[in-house]
């Protein structure tokens, strides 16, 4: 089974537009995460989510939304997709903050 | 930025020796972790280190800690076409999440 997982893998769409990407882990883990990926490889923290409580990079536009259902899933949603938004985007998870992480496959958008 | 930085960013090497990677960081942390990741996958994490350790080991994996100069180094011995990936550090430091480094893009050569 697999631990995280992200659907889509692959999501292209035009500027404008409002998508978003679900994230699913059954490891019974307390805290979530989302990055970006880049296509310089660097991996960029923008959002974890602990015991309901939501910690934001302070630095992600406010189009981007973190939405938590229940601890098992934390999605990501886009409003008003830009170009620059083009990028792999990983969920993880972890038991708690200071503990290793297990990462989903990634969701690689693209915005034309 | 706590942002830690892997070096070399890149490092191509025959199979069956070793690679060494070496990660700086900037301010105190709880622990460090190491991750690989394979072209198009999402992140693995290898080991974990915490902060009152020096070295760790995992199989082929060692992993030394300095506190005192903030790096850490993972040395993969004996390599294989397999360990082909980038590899990150990432730091702990309390602030909920991990920060990682830039990345050493490694080539093993058959």
């Amino acid at each position: 089974d697999t631990a995280v997982s992200q659907t889509p893998k692959y999501l292209v769409t035009q500027m404008g537009n409002d998508k978003s990407i679900k994230c699913e882990q059954n490891l019974g883990h307390d805290t979530m995460y989302w990055y970006k990926q880049d296509s310089k490889k660097f991996l960029k923290i923008m959002f974890s989510y602990n015991n309901k409580e939501l910690i934001i990079n302070e630095t992600v536009p406010n189009r981007f939304s973190p939405k938590s259902p229940d601890k098992a899933h934390l999605n990501l949603h886009i409003n008003s997709l830009e170009l620059g938004d083009s990028a792999v985007y990983f969920c993880a998870s972890s038991q708690d903050p200071t503990a290793e992480q297990y990462f989903g496959p990634g969701t690689r958008l693209t915005v034309t | 930025s706590q942002q830690g930085e892997e070096d070399p960013q890149a490092l191509s090497i025959q199979e069956g020796e070793n690679a060494t990677m070496n990660c700086s960081y900037k301010t105190s942390i709880n622990n460090l972790q190491w991750y690989r990741q394979n072209s198009g996958r999402g992140l693995v994490h290898l080991i974990l280190i915490r902060s009152n350790e020096r070295e760790k080991h995992s199989g082929r994996l060692r992993v030394t800690l300095d506190t005192s100069k903030k790096s850490s180094s993972l040395l993969i011995t004996a390599s294989r076409a397999a360990d082909t990936a980038s590899y990150f550090c990432a730091t702990e430091t309390g602030a909920n999440n991990l920060f990682f480094g830039t990345g050493t893009r490694l080539t093993v050569i058959p």
